[in-house]
C-alpha cells in the first residue's frame, strides 16, 4: 500500500519562506507531485520530481530524496494569495497516484 | 477539449436515489482518475483507468460505487442508493504522462 504524511496546518508571514514536508512509504515509486488547492477549487499542478534533488520554478522549489522517502515544497517571498492547501502525491507501482491529506497554509500579514 | 470537464457541477439528491457523474478528459489523455474529497479533507482515491487495461478499483468504498470508461474517452461514476455519507466533491483528473489535470468537480449533496 501507500502511506503519505504531511503536516495538517502551517502558518507563515507574508514575505517569508516556508517549507512543507512530506514523507511517504510506497510499493514502487514513479514520481512525486505537489499540488496547490485553494478553498472550493480543484487542485492545480505545481511540481513533479522523479530523481533526487531540487527542482526550482520561480518562487516554488521542490526537493526529493528517494532513499529517505522524503520531499519538501519550499515557498519563497510568501504572498497572501499563497494561502491554500498543498497536497503531496506519489505515483507508485502501476502508475496509481495517491494523495496525502494536504497541508493548509495560512499566510498572515 | 482544452481542459477536463465534469458534469453536473452540483447535484442534490435524495437519500436512496442513484446518481451518475460524468467526466470528459483532455483529448488523448490515456489515464483517468476519480477522487472523492469530503469537506476540509484530502483527496481519497476511488478508481484509476489506464488505456484499455483493467481499471484499478481498489479505492471504491462499497459495491454501491461503480465506474466505466469507454476507451480513452468519457468516464461515468455511478453511485447507487446514495447515503448522506456520500456527500462530497467528486474530482476527475486525466493525464498523458505526468502533471495530472483536474476538472472542477461535482459537488454532491445527499439530503
Amino acid at each position: 500500500g501507500q502511506n503519505i504524511d504531511q503536516p495538517t496546518e502551517m502558518t507563515a508571514t507574508e514575505g517569508a519562506i516556508v517549507q512543507i514536508n512530506c514523507t511517504y512509504q510506497t510499493s514502487g515509486f514513479n514520481g512525486l507531485f505537489w499540488y496547490q488547492q485553494h478553498a472550493g477549487e480543484a487542485p492545480t499542478f505545481l511540481s513533479y520530481n522523479v530523481l533526487d534533488g531540487l527542482e526550482e520554478k520561480g518562487r516554488f522549489s521542490s526537493f526529493l530524496s528517494r532513499s529517505k522517502g522524503y520531499s519538501y515544497l519550499l515557498l519563497k517571498e510568501l504572498q497572501m494569495k499563497d494561502s491554500a492547501s498543498y497536497l503531496c502525491a506519489v505515483r507508485g507501482g502501476y502508475q496509481k497516484v495517491t494523495f496525502g491529506t494536504g497541508t493548509k497554509l495560512q499566510v498572515i500579514p | 477539449g482544452a481542459g477536463v470537464s465534469q458534469s453536473p457541477s452540483n447535484k442534490v439528491t435524495e437519500k436512496g436515489k442513484d446518481v451518475e457523474l460524468r467526466c470528459d478528459p483532455i483529448s488523448g489523455h490515456t489515464a483517468l482518475y476519480w477522487y472523492r474529497q469530503r469537506l476540509g479533507q484530502g483527496l481519497e482515491f476511488l478508481i484509476y483507468f489506464q488505456g484499455n487495461s483493467a481499471p484499478d478499483k481498489s479505492g471504491l468504498p462499497s459495491d454501491r460505487f461503480s465506474a466505466e470508461r469507454t476507451g480513452e474517452s468519457v468516464s461515468t461514476l455511478t453511485i447507487q442508493r446514495t447515503q448522506q455519507e456520500d456527500s462530497a466533491v467528486y474530482l476527475c483528473a486525466s493525464s498523458l504522462e505526468f502533471g495530472y489535470t483536474f476538472g472542477s468537480g461535482t459537488r454532491l449533496t445527499v439530503v
